[in-house]
């Protein structure tokens, strides 16, 4: 079983929608929980941060992290086309000393104008 | 403001061949690192440096090497490349905050790189 599981998508949605993205993990001692985007042949980049438990809001972008559940979201209200890309969770039990993350697989989503 | 830089984007090796694949960062970044993204498996660490000369294995560190003599570049050398490297790679650096690592990273574009 992989440290973290992602839906791999596709995700298809109109211009306007909400988008839920998820991924589950299994190593209790994550603490820190990130999304990256990725766009069709870039590198990522850091998208949204969060710390232990809770809710972040950027924007249009709301990052939920459920600890008791092993869980974590991120939402996309009133989608656009500039969303369709591949979003990549990430995870980390330190945030000190090194920042080996764990990728999930990543969710390719498209946002049909 | 160039961030990270990777060369070559783009390569193709036979069986057996080594190269190097460069990677350059100007924001004065001590942590880098290489990650590879493979189809259904993701971004998988393979070697890291907390800063120059200081290097240490990844996930996947097998068939690679790395090394750190400034603060700027680390480069990726593949000793002898294979088929299963066949792959698309990316640098990445991130920084510190009152002596603490983040956890934000900032990738270069990548290379690609398939081993025939």
């Amino acid at each position: 079983q992989k440290e973290v599981e992602q839906d791999p998508g596709p995700l298809s949605v109109p211009e306007g929608a909400i988008v839920s993205l998820n991924c589950t993990y299994s190593n209790s001692a994550f603490q820190y929980f990130m999304w990256y985007r990725q766009y069709s042949r870039k590198g990522p980049e850091l998208l949204m941060y969060t710390y232990s438990s809770g809710n972040k809001e950027d924007g249009r972008f709301t990052a939920q992290v459920d600890k008791s559940s092993k869980y974590i979201s991120l939402f996309i209200r009133d989608s656009q086309p500039s969303d369709s890309a591949t979003y990549l969770c990430a995870m980390s039990p330190y945030g000190g000393a090194t920042n080996k993350l764990i990728f999930g697989t990543g969710t390719l989503l498209a946002v049909q104008p | 403001n160039a961030g990270v830089t990777q060369t070559p984007k783009f390569q193709v090796l036979k069986t057996g061949q080594s190269m190097t694949l460069q990677c350059a960062q100007d924001m004065n970044h001590e942590y880098m690192s290489w990650y590879r993204q493979d189809p259904g498996m993701g971004l998988r660490l393979i070697h890291y440096s907390v800063g120059a000369g200081i290097t240490d294995q990844g996930e996947v560190p097998n068939g690679y090497n790395v090394s750190r003599s400034t603060t700027e570049d680390f480069p990726l050398r593949l000793l002898s490349a294979a088929p299963s490297q066949t792959s698309v790679y990316f640098c990445a650096s991130s920084y510190q905050l009152a002596g603490i690592l983040t956890g934000e990273l900032f990738f270069g574009e990548g290379s690609r790189l398939t081993v025939l």
